[in-house]
């Protein structure tokens, strides 16, 4: 079974700095995608970003980018020259090759202040 | 635009009552999803489905139904078995496996669903 486990249940960030959200996984499998999925005040799920385990270039998208250590099971999502929309509760998911579902993480809620 | 559209956005129900939520796509993906999501506890997957007339528990289906009878339409039945059902539910599609995204989910706006 997976598992995904986000251990900061909130953070803060000063607008324009950058921050670092934790998250670790556990899987059997070699083949397995992780995500991170943003959801706003609108409640709407919305992807950030996504990475295949076999790629070891660490994904990134504009301000978002993640440090994959695969030996540590480990996946963070670190949002540079943060703004105010970025405020949000992210969670982190993953999804084996073979499995057709996503398993979540219980979210970190992000505050971006002034 | 293509998407997914979840109705009703608010839903109040009494005990003992049953209450169905649509989930409508047109972005033509395979495979569609439920999940709950309750304060602290992340989502959970409730039912899936990979093709059309076929479907399976997810890890909480205890007092909740589906029907896949058309591809773009996935509604879910809370029924009366469903001891906590106040919680926000989330729909969801992706492409069929071995297409191209078929690992990424595309998630509708919710419902609201509370109890009285």
């Amino acid at each position: 079974a997976q598992t995904v486990t986000q251990s900061q249940p909130e953070m803060s960030v000063q607008e324009a700095e950058t921050v670092t959200l934790s998250c670790t996984y556990d899987t059997s499998e070699s083949d397995y995608y992780l995500f991170w999925y943003k959801q706003p005040p609108s409640r709407q799920m919305i992807l950030v970003i996504r990475q295949e385990a076999y790629k070891q270039q660490n994904a990134t998208e504009n301000r978002f980018s993640v440090n994959f250590q695969k030996a540590a099971k480990s996946f963070s999502l670190k949002i540079s020259d943060s703004q105010l929309g970025d405020a949000a509760m992210y969670f982190c998911a993953s999804k084996t090759g073979t499995a057709s579902k996503l398993t979540f993480g219980t979210g970190t809620r992000l505050q971006v202040t002034l | 635009d293509g998407g997914i559209t979840q109705s009703p956005k608010y839903l109040f129900r009494k005990e003992g009552q049953n209450v169905t939520l649509s989930c409508e796509q047109n972005l033509n993906h395979d495979a569609m999803y439920w999940y709950r999501q309750d304060p602290g506890q992340g989502l959970r997957l409730i039912y899936y489905s990979q093709i059309v007339n076929d479907f399976q528990k997810g890890d909480i289906a205890e007092g909740y139904s589906v029907s896949r009878e058309k591809k773009e339409s996935f509604p879910l039945t809370v029924t009366s078995a469903q001891k906590n059902p106040t919680a926000f539910y989330l729909c969801a599609s992706s492409p069929g496996q071995g297409s191209s995204g078929a690992n990424v989910l595309t998630f509708g706006a919710g419902s609201r669903l509370t109890v009285l």
